[in-house]
């Protein structure tokens, strides 16, 4: 298995641009997890989603944040327009609920807005 | 609501040291308990997981980690460290009836271990 694909590794913008993060889950995968990773806050649930549905985007910072999970194959975080505060890692993760599994994360996409 | 809490920040050893980092959860009911290392560069990975049965578990790379109910613990421990370990480990834990299998992080140890 490929495991979780999170596509670009790094993006580089400048302030007020439109970023977009993708996520590939593990196949069979049935939960799909937005992190993100600052050195001042840590790990930060930002959304998730159960069966292509989302449960709790109450850890999404602003309404300029929006996720999408139009399948079970590819989900979508978008930040528009984007801050300098924004800068993170952004993770995905995928699991398999039914069965307790632990979360599968992908390598990251690494954001710098300037 | 459920918190996870790391009480060390950064953490230097010396090869060979022994270690233990401490994580305590805020939850009162059923709990699965997970602990995950992030090394230089790189996405998080499983190092061992707790649902039920035995309170101490056993993972990768001769870690182990033990839960203390009457604590609320899940403290992660080796007995010789390496060089190799260096990396952040984050504590994380998932409520049964949290909906989705969400997980909730500490904000993670830094561990250093000196050659």
């Amino acid at each position: 298995d490929a495991g979780v694909i999170q596509s670009p590794r790094h993006e580089v913008t400048e302030m007020g641009q439109e970023v977009t993060l993708r996520c590939k889950p593990i196949s069979g995968h049935n939960s799909l997890f937005w992190y993100r990773q600052t050195m001042m806050r840590g790990l930060e649930l930002l959304i998730y989603f159960n069966n292509n549905v989302p449960i709790d985007d109450s850890g999404m910072p602003e309404d300029r944040f929006s996720a999408k999970m139009p399948n079970a194959s590819f989900s979508t975080l978008k930040i528009q327009p984007s801050e300098p505060r924004d800068s993170a890692v952004y993770f995905c993760a995928s699991s398999l609920v039914q069965i307790n599994s632990p979360l599968h994360f992908g390598n990251g996409t690494r954001l710098t807005v300037t | 609501a459920q918190s996870v809490s790391q009480h060390n920040h950064h953490v230097i050893l010396s090869e060979a040291a022994s270690l233990e980092l401490g994580c305590n959860y805020s939850y009162g009911g059923t709990v699965n308990l997970f602990w995950y290392v992030q090394y230089p560069g790189q996405h998080l990975q499983l190092l061992l997981k707790y649902f039920s049965g035995d309170p101490l578990v056993k993972g990768i790379k001769g870690f182990e980690a033990e839960f203390i109910k009457s604590k609320f613990s899940f403290n992660l421990r080796k007995p010789s460290v390496q060089w190799s370990d260096t990396a952040e480990y984050f504590c994380a834990v998932n409520a049964p009836n949290n909906q989705g299998g969400k997980l909730i992080f500490g904000q993670g140890t830094e561990l250093s271990v000196k050659p």
